[in-house]
């Protein structure tokens, strides 16, 4: 059974930089036909996607974000991180870490679901 | 950029009820959706992928229906354990991007 797990400081001062990593278990990060991605949640708010690794480093990042993340992988350790700049509060929320999964059915068609996720972890920016 | 649209935002319901739920995109998105179930304090899981396919252990009473820009997941018949907010999730082909919903809530009448 896959597991994910984020780590990192809970509270970070505005301006600077967040820094999250998500240790995966049951499985290796570098197996299979998955991305993992970063997804995050103001409190009582919605899911806003942040972006996604491949184990070769290829990654995609919401636009909206994009110019203040970034995500890596370290296979050997089987973990990937989120790093978001220049935070400011509007950046407080559970974030997690989830794996994307995808294949090609018999006619040729992707299908995929994000289906394993962390448990979450509250970051907070304040001063 | 797509947009996900989720009605209601609050369905009231006895157990024992069915529940549809709606999700509407701004533009097609063929069958790229995919919804989940949130509980408070937990993460969200996935119950319905590709618009109509069941995920591995979800009960039948949860369906998806739909396809292009308007969708529904429905359950026919509630359990305690049901009541929850529900969010769709659409990817968009290139350059992939995954948005979601607002959620709709399931809670107890």
């Amino acid at each position: 059974q896959v597991q994910l797990q984020e780590s990192g400081p809970g509270l970070v001062k505005p301006s600077q930089t967040l820094s999250l990593t998500c240790t995966v278990s049951g499985g290796s990060i570098s197996s299979g036909s998955y991305y993992w991605s970063w997804i995050r949640q103001p409190a009582g708010k919605g899911l806003e996607w942040i972006g996604r690794i491949y184990t070769s480093g290829s990654t995609n990042y919401n636009p909206s974000l994009k110019s203040r993340v970034t995500i890596s992988v370290d296979t050997s350790k089987n973990q990937f991180s989120l790093k978001l700049s220049s935070v400011t509060a509007a950046d407080t929320a559970v974030y997690y870490c989830a794996r994307y999964a995808y294949y090609y059915d018999s006619s040729g068609y992707l299908k995929d679901y994000f289906d394993y996720w962390g448990q979450g972890t509250l970051v907070t920016v304040s001063s | 950029e797509i947009v996900l649209t989720q009605s209601p935002a609050t369905l009231s319901l006895s157990p024992g009820e069915r529940a549809t739920l709606s999700c509407r995109a701004s533009q097609s998105v063929s069958s790229y959706l995919a919804w989940y179930q949130q509980k408070p304090g937990q993460a969200p899981r996935l119950l319905i992928y590709d618009a109509s396919n069941r995920a591995t252990g979800i009960p039948a009473r949860f369906s998806g229906s739909g396809s292009g820009t308007d969708f529904t997941l429905t359950i026919s018949s509630l359990e305690p354990e049901d009541f929850a907010v529900y969010y769709c999730q659409q990817r968009s082909n290139w350059p992939p991007e995954f948005t979601f919903g607002p959620g709709t809530k399931v809670d107890i009448k």
